[in-house]
């Protein structure tokens, strides 16, 4: 079945530095891809997303790209800032393979940013 | 504001005691589902509905029990809890069933069962 793998953490930066947190998947279909944020305390949400091949999703600063032929969706920032210290969440939705049902998580990638 | 809100936030309970935790969404969506996050395994689909009195089995739903008696409200109800269902539960909701609109999550509701 589908699945989502992604870097573990937690990943540890300093403010200012430049982000890559690397997102791979597995899908028989066309799936839409997505970042959900969690912060602490708090329900996910949705960063960004991209719904088919080529697309960018960009939000905040955060970028990613569907890339079909490396089955990738890695996400990136070029100068994080404190504030972005969260948990980041990989996913996918593959209504051709399971309906729309289901959407698949990655383990999550915890991302601490000193100041 | 739209939002979807679970109560209780946080809740410790023993045993065998039956529980339920409530969700409900202001948006008139048809999708809603719960999910657990446990540490190093992300996010698993316990159950979902596609619209009222429509419900099915997600990933793990052993020991839960749901309803939709309403579009809005979609209630966890775990009628016999165990120590392995200790976890952090997240209700989120979607505008339709077979569409890749994102998910609208609540703030989770943190169990503990000693």
């Amino acid at each position: 079945g589908d699945s989502v793998t992604q870097m573990e953490g937690p990943v540890t930066l300093s403010e200012e530095a430049f982000l890559t947190i690397n997102c791979t998947y597995t899908a028989t279909g066309y799936p839409s891809l997505f970042w959900y944020v969690q912060y602490p305390g708090e329900g996910l949400q949705l960063l960004l997303k991209a719904t088919k091949a080529d697309d960018k999703g960009s939000n905040k600063g955060f970028e990613a790209t569907y890339r079909k032929e490396t089955t990738s969706f890695h996400l990136e920032k070029g100068s994080v800032q404190v504030s972005d210290s969260a948990v980041y969440f990989c996913a996918l939705s593959d209504p051709r393979d399971t309906g729309g049902f289901k959407t698949i998580f990655g383990a999550g990638t915890r991302l601490f940013v000193k100041a | 504001e739209a939002q979807v809100t679970q109560n209780p936030r946080y809740l410790i309970t023993v045993t065998g005691k039956k529980l339920t935790v409530t969700c409900s969404q202001n948006m008139n969506h048809e999708y809603m589902s719960w999910y657990r996050q446990d540490p190093g395994l992300g996010l698993r689909q316990i159950y979902y509905s596609m619209n009222v009195e429509v419900t099915d089995k997600g990933d793990v739903p052993e020991g839960y029990k749901v309803s939709r008696k309403e579009k809005r409200n979609f209630p966890l109800i775990l009628e016999s809890p165990s120590p392995n269902q200790t976890s952090l539960y997240f209700c989120a909701s979607r505008e339709w069933v077979t569409d890749n609109s994102p998910l609208h999550f609540g703030n989770g509701t943190r169990l503990t069962v000693t």
